[in-house]
């Protein structure tokens, strides 16, 4: 079975402080793992996905995360928080021969001026 | 960039009517998805279509619900007698494969608000 954990469910950081959203994964085969935002009143985006090539994979909007099989995470981080990057992160898992996505809860994040 | 497109944008009804949400995913994608988002909550599954039938469906997607592909481009989602609880925010979504590492395109969402 495949599912995503997604630890704490609102994050506040302040303008040019470390963003990091948390995602654990449980999954009985090598999973591909997605983290999309959704900015209000719009759908999902994706950010980037991990597809076991590299296991720090870096997305859009300065955004990059970081497969650990050990800890079976996949936490999205970033540098520097901006205003703009306010918005709700979802991640996501599936598997090579899946065709459906499991998303965890989601985490709010507010960007503090 | 091709994108999914859905219609409505948004559509208020009474409860018990019939509501049909249509998207249109991106050309050239086989594989199409309905989610839902129930407001403040997470993102849920409803069924995945292939070649014309359903692929797979989720324990929500109960015999109030059906899926059609009635030409080449468009995908619908009805719902046959609409309840409160199926106020959400539906999301359709494709892509160009199953499996793999190929990501799930999404439109922008068909928030039904019943009432």
């Amino acid at each position: 079975a495949q599912s995503v954990t997604q630890l704490g469910s609102h994050v506040s950081v302040s303008e040019g402080a470390l963003v990091l959203l948390r995602c654990n994964y449980s999954s009985s085969v090598p999973p591909y793992l997605f983290w999309y935002v959704q900015y209000p009143n719009q759908g999902l985006q994706l950010l980037l996905k991990y597809t076991s090539a590299a296991t720090l994979v870096k997305g859009i909007n300065g955004f990059e995360a970081e497969f650990k099989k050990s800890e079976t995470s996949f936490h999205l981080t970033k540098p520097s928080a901006h205003m703009s990057d306010a918005a709700e992160y979802f991640c996501a898992v599936t598997r090579n021969t899946g065709n459906q996505f499991y998303f965890g809860t989601g985490t709010s994040l507010t960007v503090i001026p | 960039e091709p994108e999914v497109t859905q219609t409505p944008s948004h559509q208020v009804t009474q409860m018990g009517q019939e509501v049909i949400l249509r998207c249109v995913p991106i050309s050239n994608h086989l594989y199409f998805y309905w989610y839902r988002q129930i407001l403040g909550q997470k993102v849920e599954f409803l069924v995945s279509f292939y070649n014309n039938e359903i692929s797979e469906k989720s324990e929500i997607f109960d015999d109030q619900f059906s899926v059609e592909r009635p030409d080449g481009s468009n995908f619908t989602l009805k719902i046959r007698s609409t309840k409160l609880e199926d106020s959400a925010m539906y999301f359709c979504a494709s892509r160009p494969t199953s499996g793999g590492a190929g990501e799930l395109f999404f439109g922008e969402g068909s928030r039904l608000t019943v009432l």
